[in-house]
């Protein structure tokens, strides 16, 4: 199947630094990006979805200023978490689809924010 | 916001047991996807099913689609240890395409 990939897995930052996120497709050119949140032992909430070349939609409630997306190209996402606090600490999945086929989306492996 | 309720949240079970989850959902859906994960780890796909179809096998998973309860289920027939992680169903919705709204998910357990 097709693979994504993200980096880093992990991450400790402080208080107050920004924190950027890669989400590439490895073997196919992904349109659309989602990126999602996940706190401990919970759901995944989507955040926001990306198009190529155009601004990120954004869920009702997320912060689009906190959370820079862009997508750049057909294979990179990336999720920019700025000033970030103890409450962004959180796993961030991502997840990608080709125009061929919406139904299916491949998550990437996830990151995991740990903000002191 | 989740659009689907999962039950039970924890499921513990042996090895050869079969282990069955329901979802639960509120809106019109285009189809309903399950989806495991292991712990700290990305999701895996397991199985769609679509709003016109009633059931779907993918090897030991069986997949039962109820428009008109609104709600799946999903059955791993003689488990195994390897099973245990978490599931999750997902629906993408009519005027949401492809946005995914993911249920609370079942923690299966399987221990040998």
């Amino acid at each position: 199947g097709a693979v994504v990939s993200q980096h880093p897995s992990w991450v400790i930052c402080k208080s107050g630094t920004s924190v950027k996120i890669e989400c590439r497709s490895l073997d196919f050119q992904a349109t659309t990006m989602f990126w999602y949140r996940q706190f401990p032992k919970q759901s995944l909430m989507l955040m926001a979805t990306s198009n190529e070349g155009s601004k990120a939609t954004y869920e009702q409630g997320v912060e689009k200023d906190k959370f820079l997306i862009n997508h750049a190209s057909l294979t990179l996402s990336t999720l920019t978490v700025t000033s970030a606090h103890p409450e962004d600490s959180s796993f961030y999945i991502c997840s990608a689809a080709s125009g061929v086929s919406y139904n299916e989306q491949f998550f990437g492996p996830g990151t995991r924010l740990t903000v002191l | 916001s989740q659009q689907g309720e999962e039950d039970p949240q924890a499921l513990s079970i042996q090895e050869g047991e079969n282990a069955t989850m329901n979802c639960s959902y509120k809106t019109s859906i285009n189809n309903l996807q399950w989806y495991r994960q292991n712990s700290g780890r990305g999701l895996v796909h397991l199985i769609l099913i679509r709003s016109n179809e009633r059931e779907k096998h993918s090897g030991r998973l069986r997949v039962t689609l109820d428009t008109s309860k609104k709600s799946s289920s999903l059955l791993i027939t003689a488990s195994r240890a390897a099973d245990t992680a978490s599931y999750f169903c997902a629906t993408d919705g009519g005027d949401s395409w492809g946005k995914l709204q993911f249920g609370a998910g079942t923690q299966v357990v399987v221990t040998p």
